[in-house]
């Protein structure tokens, strides 16, 4: 199985502040790369697919990057409805497996 | 606007079989898309149960393949999950979701919590 770590498990940030959370794959997974936020007592959300695509309706204030192994999702200007939890996800292999999640706390 | 929708029993009692419907609304589950199961235990992460594709073709998760069928019924749009001999461990809030050409999964159900409990 492909190995998920995300950093850092939890941030504290300020409305307005840039945050960036990292994802790390335990081998390449080419750009087969997608991010989720996940709010309280709801289904988790497609951010951005194949690493740096922009899913359709999602403000362009996120943004992703990566290949290989190394990704990072970017939040230019944190916004009060973006404190959540983040998850990244690999799509390269089975079993789909998810990064452990990075909770976006108010500072 | 695909919707899923998910029903079925919120208490298995431990050593049953949890059994899960996901309806799909707003388009065909004949579309060239897998349809997927992912489970999150209360307060833990995210973890894949498996996908099928219309012709029926599946994939699951190794670490649940033993107690796991996914299955699909194109006549009624919707797709099935299996999961026999369950524990206390098994308790989720079960998601159906559209995984997009297999990739990313774009659209979900609200997810439905199901207790493992006698």
């Amino acid at each position: 199985d492909i190995q998920m770590t995300q950093s850092p498990s939890s941030l504290s940030a300020s409305v307005g502040d840039r945050v960036t959370i990292t994802c790390r794959a335990s081998q390449s997974i080419s750009s087969y790369l997608n991010w989720y936020q996940q709010k309280p007592g709801k289904a988790p959300k497609l951010l951005i697919y194949a690493a740096s695509s922009l899913e359709s309706g999602v403000p362009s204030r996120f943004s992703g990057s990566g290949s290989g192994t190394d990704f990072t999702l970017t939040i230019s200007s944190l916004q009060p409805e973006d404190f959540a939890i983040y998850y990244c996800q690999q799509s390269y292999s089975t079993p789909r497996t998810f990064g452990q999640g990075t909770k976006v706390e108010i500072k | 606007q695909v919707q899923l929708q998910e029903s079925g029993p919120g208490l298995v009692k431990p050593s049953g079989t949890l059994s899960l419907t996901c309806g799909v609304s707003g388009g065909s589950i004949s579309s060239s898309n897998w349809w997927s199961w992912v489970r999150q235990p209360p307060g833990k992460g995210l973890e894949w149960i498996g996908e099928i594709y219309h012709s029926g073709s599946t994939n699951y998760n190794p670490s649940l393949k033993s107690r796991v069928t996914i299955s699909v019924d194109k006549s009624k749009n919707q797709f099935s999950l299996n999961l026999r001999s369950v524990t206390a461990a098994d308790t989720a809030v079960y998601y159906c979701a559209r995984a997009s050409l297999g990739s990313h999964w774009d659209y979900w159900g609200q997810g439905t919590l199901v207790t493992v409990s006698s």
